[in-house]
């Protein structure tokens, strides 16, 4: 397909397990964001990747959280021992542009905590 | 799908008629602007963009206007249709601390259109 694919779409897990969770941007995109989306609100932005480069990750809600890039195309936002909070969309977009402008996003992967 | 925007604000226009979906940004610095339209279980989709240096872009159906002074963004949809039923976020790019537009995000809106 063209588009931003993720998977899981779906993954729950319980209380203390860390999870991985992987965007496939579209190809040839430079510019990589994870946002997390809460239930009824807007995406809130976690981190960007310009390729492998980690330029920002100031959203990142703590240091359990933890993305990568590695070799400048496919994504991974691990999160180590879950918490309840952590429950939500994770949604990744890529853009062409090294702005980031024209993001396009993925379908999401909902993460449910128990 | 999970719902989106259980408790969002809604708007609610009979099929044919135009829809106004208003927006208030915060960032008086902010330079880029973005319209998503979202439906349930699935990921934002890109409607329309507009730079700051500009105050209204036309695509197909839809109008974006810009007012800087007092910050509002405004998308336009012609001859709303079912199909257009769904929550729509406005985003202002905001430059992280390396250049690349983190999109912040309005609290969205949900359009339901009747047939």
């Amino acid at each position: 397909g063209a588009g931003v694919s993720q998977s899981p779409r779906y993954k729950v897990a319980k209380r203390g397990q860390d999870v991985a969770l992987r965007c496939d941007p579209i190809s040839g995109h430079v510019s990589l964001f994870w946002y997390q989306q809460a239930l009824g609100q807007g995406p809130e932005f976690l981190t960007y990747f310009q390729n492998e480069a980690q330029l920002d990750k100031s959203g990142l809600p703590s240091d359990r959280f933890f993305a990568e890039r590695p070799e400048g195309s496919v994504s991974t936002l691990k999160i180590q021992r879950t918490q309840q909070e952590d429950s939500a969309v994770y949604l990744c977009a890529s853009s062409l542009t090294t702005t980031g402008d024209e993001q396009f996003f993925g379908p999401g992967t909902r993460l449910t905590v128990l | 799908g999970e719902s989106v925007g259980l408790h969002l604000p809604t708007l609610s226009v009979q099929e044919g008629d135009n829809s106004i979906i208003n927006c208030a940004y915060s960032n008086s610095a902010s330079d880029y602007f973005i319209w998503y339209k979202q439906e349930s279980g699935k990921g934002p989709q890109f409607i329309i963009d507009i730079r700051s240096n500009m105050d209204k872009r036309q695509g197909q159906r839809v109008t974006v206007l810009l007012n800087k002074t007092v910050k509002h963004l405004s998308l336009q949809i012609a001859a709303t249709q079912p199909g257009d039923s769904a929550v729509y976020f406005c985003a202002e790019g905001g430059r992280t601390n390396n250049a690349g537009n983190m999109l912040t995000f309005g609290g969205g809106t949900r359009l339901m259109v009747k047939p």
